[in-house]
């Protein structure tokens, strides 16, 4: 298996909801990342997890919570959400946090906040 | 609601030419970079990497450049096809730090 799976595929939430994003790998790798990605940008590193524990927090609002079960799952956890959240959000995972190691990108969530 | 305003790159070539999409870094301490190919709707597919001890890589189709003198990477797709019609991004990390970093992207439009 060399693939990041990212559920559900679509998702429109309302600004009150609370919702969460899955993402989740069976190759062993030890680091897992969530990015952000908007219309005709670059995707925006938001959070890294290494060895489950989490290593970089890019200055992310509160109102997105991370969560690494274990070492095959990684979770976003969504609450209070603003339309300007609204984007297509990618996970990827890579062998080690240190590079040197290709990354590998799931094919995302799209986000619509209502 | 979304952002406008911001134009990507673009570069328009017909089939079977090559195309050379280039790519400015940023950080001295980058040593490693990956072009990706993204098509709509999808994730980033890794294309071709190169570590900074090299300054030339081929794959099947591609070759990736680097000059680490100016900070500049460049992706070399031969005998363009349909196919590759896509948004290119260069990325760059270092082996001192876990932090995978896009540049803009380039649109590229293959016509038939």
């Amino acid at each position: 298996d060399t693939e990041v799976t990212q559920t559900p595929k679509h998702l429109v939430m309302g600004m009150t909801n609370k919702k969460s994003l899955k993402c989740e790998q069976h190759m062993g790798h030890r680091a897992m990342y969530w990015y952000k990605q908007k219309a005709k940008k670059p995707p925006e590193l938001m959070f890294v997890y290494s060895y489950e524990k989490l290593s970089i927090n890019e200055s992310v609002p509160s109102r997105f919570s991370p969560e690494c079960p274990n070492s095959s799952l990684l979770n976003l956890h969504l609450h209070a959400l603003q339309p300007e959240d609204s984007a297509l959000y990618l996970c990827a995972s890579s062998q080690q946090e240190i590079a040197n190691y290709g990354y590998t990108f799931g094919s995302g969530t799209r986000l619509t906040v209502v | 609601g979304e952002s406008v305003g911001l134009h990507l790159p673009t570069l328009s070539v017909q089939e079977g030419d090559n195309s050379i999409i280039n790519c400015a870094y940023s950080n001295s301490a980058s040593d490693y970079f990956i072009w990706y190919k993204q098509e709509s709707g999808k994730g980033p597919q890794f294309i071709i990497d190169i570590r900074s001890n090299m300054d030339k890589r081929q794959g099947q189709r591609v070759t990736v450049l680097l000059n680490k003198t100016v900070k500049h990477l460049s992706l070399q797709i031969a005998a363009t096809q349909p196919g590759d019609s896509a948004v290119y991004f260069c990325a760059e990390t270092g082996t001192s730090y876990g932090k995978l970093t896009f540049g803009q992207g380039t649109i590229l439009t293959v016509h038939p």
